[in-house]
């Protein structure tokens, strides 16, 4: 079945650094990714979605890179602050164009 | 704009009890959805809804039922409340029922059933 993962649970970075979290996904069918920042004790947050027929998109510090061959996404986030810190998590839209969350990456930010 | 507003935000329940999460969107979402979120689990649907009027189960949909008589409305009733129902809802919509993307999320409801 479909199944999204990520490669590191935890992430901790030193503030103004660059972060870069992973995502791999299984299903060489999903047409659609999206990428959510969730703080604690709030819900999902949407960050950045990118379709199937991109390579990369960019937002504001962040931009998402999406590579089919190996079926990976990763969420680049330029100058980290302290307000990053949070669980990212990636979602792919497969058959029946259900959404399937990944279990989340854990940012610290160090001051 | 208010976006899909949860409440209660904190639950907690006896084995047995029946309760009704409610969630609101003002946003003329067609598109609205339950999920609940475990450690170690990821997010997990529960119900969907692709329009007033229309139901349909998502991943985990038992001990779980669902209506949705407006727009905005979509509450989620547990009907004989179970320990395993102990989790952090969340209720999401989106503009489109067909695309499925970029779904917004209410701030979440903990549910604790003893």
């Amino acid at each position: 079945g479909e199944s999204v993962g990520l490669h590191l649970p935890t992430l901790s970075v030193q503030e103004g650094d660059n972060s870069i979290i992973n995502c791999a996904y299984s299903n060489s069918a999903s047409d659609y990714f999206i990428w959510y920042k969730q703080e604690s004790g709030k819900g999902p947050q949407f960050i950045i979605d990118i379709r199937s027929n991109m390579d990369k998109r960019q937002g504001q510090r962040v931009t998402v890179l999406l590579n089919k061959t190996v079926k990976h996404l990763s969420l680049q986030i330029a100058a980290t602050q302290p307000g990053d810190s949070a669980v990212y998590f990636c979602a792919e839209r497969g058959s029946g164009s259900r959404l399937t969350f990944g279990e989340g990456t854990q940012l610290t930010v160090n001051p | 704009n208010a976006g899909v507003t949860q409440t209660p935000k904190f639950q907690v329940l006896k084995t047995g009890q029946s309760m009704t999460l409610q969630c609101a969107q003002d946003m003329n979402h067609e598109y609205m959805s339950w999920y609940r979120q475990d450690p170690g689990m990821g997010l997990r649907l529960i119900h969907y809804s692709v329009g007033a009027g229309i139901t349909d189960q998502g991943e985990v949909p038992n001990g779980y039922n669902v209506s949705r008589s407006t727009t905005e409305d979509f509450p989620l009733r547990l009907l004989s409340a179970a320990p395993s129902q102990t989790s952090v809802y969340f209720c999401a919509s989106s503009y489109s029922s067909r695309a499925n993307e970029k779904l917004f999320f209410g701030s979440g409801t903990q549910l604790s059933v003893l």
